[in-house]
C-alpha cells in the first residue's frame, strides 16, 4: 500500500518560519509535490522536488531526501493569507510509462497574529 | 485564462438518485482526473484518462463510472448515490509533454450532498 504521513495541523506566528514535515512509503517514486490549499478551494501548485536536495521559490522552500522517504516544506516570513491546508504528494509510476499523485491528508497550517 | 471548470458547483441529492458532475478544460491538456475530498481522509484518486480512448480506475472507483466525451470533456457519474459519497469532487488536467514540473492544475470543486 501507499504511505504518506503529515501532521494534521500546526499552527505559527505571523513573521516567523515554520516547517511542514511529510514521510511517504510508495510502491515507486517520481517526484514529490507540495500543493496549497484555501478552506473550499482547489488546490493550487507550490513546489517539486525530484532530486535531493532544496528547492527555493521565494517565501517557500522544499527539501527532498529520497532515501529517507522524507520531504519538508519551509515557509518564511509568514503572512496571515498562509493559512491554508499544505498537500504532499507523490507522483509514482501507474503503468505503460504514464503516473499519478498520491495525496498525503494534508497539514492545516494557522498563522495567529 | 485557460482554465478547469466543473459544474454544479454545489448539488444536493437523494440516496438512489443518478448524478453527473462535469470538468471542461481550455488547458489543451490531455490528461484529466477525478478526486474526491473527505475531511481526515485527503484527495483520493477516483479515476483518470490519458486521452478520449483511455479511462483507468483510481484507488477508488467502486460507485462510480466516467466518461471522456472529449479532449476537453471528463464528467464523472454516480449511478446510484448513497450519503457515503457526500464529498467535496475535484477534477484536474495535466500536460504529458510535461514542462518543468508536469504539475496537475485543479478545478474549483464540486459540493456533492447525498441524503
Amino acid at each position: 500500500g501507499q504511505n504518506i504521513d503529515q501532521p494534521t495541523e500546526m499552527t505559527a506566528t505571523e513573521g516567523a518560519i515554520v516547517q511542514i514535515n511529510c514521510t511517504y512509503q510508495t510502491s515507486g517514486f517520481n517526484g514529490l509535490f507540495w500543493y496549497q490549499q484555501h478552506a473550499g478551494e482547489a488546490p493550487t501548485f507550490l513546489s517539486y522536488n525530484v532530486l535531493d536536495g532544496l528547492e527555493e521559490k521565494g517565501r517557500f522552500s522544499s527539501f527532498l531526501s529520497r532515501s529517507k522517504g522524507y520531504s519538508y516544506l519551509l515557509l518564511k516570513e509568514l503572512q496571515m493569507k498562509d493559512s491554508a491546508s499544505y498537500l504532499c504528494a507523490v507522483r509514482r509510476p501507474s503503468g505503460a510509462g504514464s503516473y499519478q499523485l498520491t495525496f498525503g491528508k494534508g497539514t492545516k497550517l494557522s498563522v495567529i497574529p | 485564462d485557460a482554465d478547469v471548470t466543473q459544474t454544479p458547483r454545489n448539488r444536493i441529492t437523494k440516496t438512489g438518485k443518478r448524478i453527473m458532475l462535469e470538468c471542461s478544460q481550455t488547458k489543451g491538456h490531455d490528461r484529466m482526473y477525478w478526486y474526491r475530498q473527505d475531511p481526515g481522509l485527503g484527495l483520493r484518486l477516483i479515476y483518470y484518462s490519458f486521452d478520449v480512448k483511455d479511462i483507468n480506475k483510481g484507488e477508488i472507483s467502486d460507485g462510480y463510472s466516467v466518461s471522456r466525451q472529449a479532449q476537453a470533456k471528463f464528467s464523472l457519474s454516480l449511478e446510484s448515490a448513497i450519503p457515503n459519497q457526500t464529498a467535496l469532487y475535484f477534477c484536474a488536467t495535466s500536460d504529458k509533454r510535461g514542462g518543468r514540473y508536469n504539475e496537475q492544475f485543479f478545478g474549483p470543486g464540486t459540493r456533492l450532498t447525498v441524503l
